[in-house]
């Protein structure tokens, strides 16, 4: 059974970067069948894709937050990582992990993480 | 602003038909399958149709979805109260290369 575990600090200060982690288990991170993806939704909003990556390296992310964001992957540690930089209070969201097959085929979300709310405040 | 358009809220009684659809363009709902999320209050978003209108294991026969053109739309027969939940459409736009989503549309059983 595949598993997604979101974690990292919960209170970042404006202009710093925000780090959360994904943990996955049941299924290999490094695979390039799946896409690993962030996702985020502001509280009361609807959802925002932020990026992918898949085989380890390849990327893909949304152009509205492009400049600020890298997703990587700590294979030895099976969990792919998002940074998020320069926050404002806009990026005040719960930040979901979730895992699909290739979005060209418009496959779905299949998987998801339970979420991490994350405040931006000083 | 959504890129693809959803109604804000449908409600109907229980045993009751509800449609919610999703509108989008050429570049998404035109040329990729739409996926549906179901999703409670403090919790993740749950897949409920994928590909316009297959059924994940476990998810139940009276959700069912359909697509015509750039427009898809998600219907509960059989409406339950245990339906109450925000759903969200959501395909890829293979011009702007993203994920896009609809703004989710609110499910009241009254």
């Amino acid at each position: 059974q595949v598993q997604l575990q979101e974690s990292g600090p919960g209170l970042v200060k404006p202009s710093e970067t925000l780090s959360l982690t994904c943990s996955v288990s049941g299924a290999s991170v490094t695979s390039s069948s799946y896409y690993w993806s962030w996702i985020r939704q502001p509280p009361g909003k609807g959802l925002e894709w932020i990026g992918y990556i898949y085989a380890s390296e390849r990327t893909n992310y949304n152009p509205s937050l492009k400049s600020r964001v890298t997703i990587s992957v700590d294979t030895s540690k099976k969990q792919f990582s998002l940074k998020l930089r320069s926050v404002t209070a806009a990026d005040r969201a719960v930040y979901y992990c979730a895992r699909s097959l290739s979005p060209y085929g418009g496959h779905a979300f299949d998987i998801w993480g339970q979420g991490a709310m994350v405040t931006v405040s000083s | 602003q959504s890129v693809l358009t959803q109604p804000p809220s449908v409600s109907g009684t229980p045993g009751q038909r509800v449609t919610i659809s999703c509108s989008g363009s050429s570049s998404n709902i035109g040329i990729s399958p739409v996926n549906w999320y179901q999703q409670f209050p403090g919790t993740a978003p749950k897949l409920v149709i994928y590909s316009d209108d297959q059924r994940p294991s476990g998810v139940p026969d009276r959700f069912s979805g359909s697509k015509s053109g750039t427009s898809a739309s998600l219907a509960i027969s059989g409406l339950q109260s245990e339906d109450e939940a925000d759903y969200y459409c959501a395909a890829w736009d293979d011009s702007l290369n993203v994920w896009v989503f609809g703004g989710g549309t609110k499910v009241t059983v009254l």
